[in-house]
């Protein structure tokens, strides 16, 4: 089985300072890490991948993520951060619901950004 | 393209009611899924299908049941609701299966009273 741990439910910041958003996870299988962005009264959006390759993921909207796996951690960060980066914000690994590949996501609780003028 | 459509987008039940969530895809994905959302908890996969006529239960199935007679669709039945299944509910798709980017629709919030 696999889990995911998203360690802050809410993250303060002022606007155009840096921020971290917390992931750690667990999975018996290979992984695949996402993180995924929800915008108020919308459908989640992928945000970036860790599928292979090199540990450090970049996505949209200037967001990347580095992928560690002695520490099991998928941390999210963004340099600079704008109004309009206040959302929802959740981590996701691939896993097995029922002892196949991988069916589907197993999602962290989410963390919300709030970006303070 | 549409992308990923659900309807209805809000509906309210009573105790016991049935209904179907109808969700559907116009990129010709094999896989598509079923996810609740609840205050605090994330997303839970509820069913999921790799294609037409091939179904299987992820983390939260009970109280729910799923068919996938086409490419296109995708419904979620309730046969007889409950309070604990007032939620918002995400349909999803992709290509192949769930290590790709996944889809979501803009949900259906259900409240059952």
């Amino acid at each position: 089985a696999q889990s995911v741990t998203q360690l802050d439910s809410q993250v303060p910041v002022f606007e155009e300072a840096p921020v971290e958003l917390r992931c750690n996870y667990s999975s018996s299988v290979s992984v695949y890490l996402f993180w995924y962005v929800q915008y108020p009264n919308q459908g989640l959006q992928l945000l970036l991948k860790y599928l292979s390759g090199s540990t450090l993921v970049k996505g949209i909207n200037g967001f990347e993520a580095e992928f560690n796996k002695s520490q099991t951690s998928f941390h999210l960060r963004k340099p600079s951060v704008h109004i309009s980066d206040t959302a929802e914000y959740f981590c996701a690994v691939s896993g097995s619901f029922s002892g196949g590949g991988a069916d589907g996501l197993t999602f962290g609780k989410g963390t919300h950004l709030i970006i303070q003028p | 393209n549409a992308g990923v459509t659900q309807t209805p987008k809000f509906q309210v039940l009573k105790t016991g009611q049935s209904m179907t969530l109808q969700c559907a895809q116009d990129m010709n994905h094999e896989y598509m899924s079923w996810y609740r959302q609840d205050p605090g908890m994330g997303l839970r996969l509820i069913h999921y299908s790799v294609g037409a006529g091939i179904t299987d239960q992820g983390e939260v199935p009970n109280g729910y049941n799923v068919s996938r007679s086409t490419t296109e669709d995708f419904p979620l039945r309730l046969l007889s609701a409950a309070p604990s299944q007032t939620s918002v509910y995400f349909c999803a798709s992709s290509y192949r299966g769930g290590r790709e980017t996944q889809y979501f629709g803009p949900g259906t919030r259900l409240l059952v009273l």
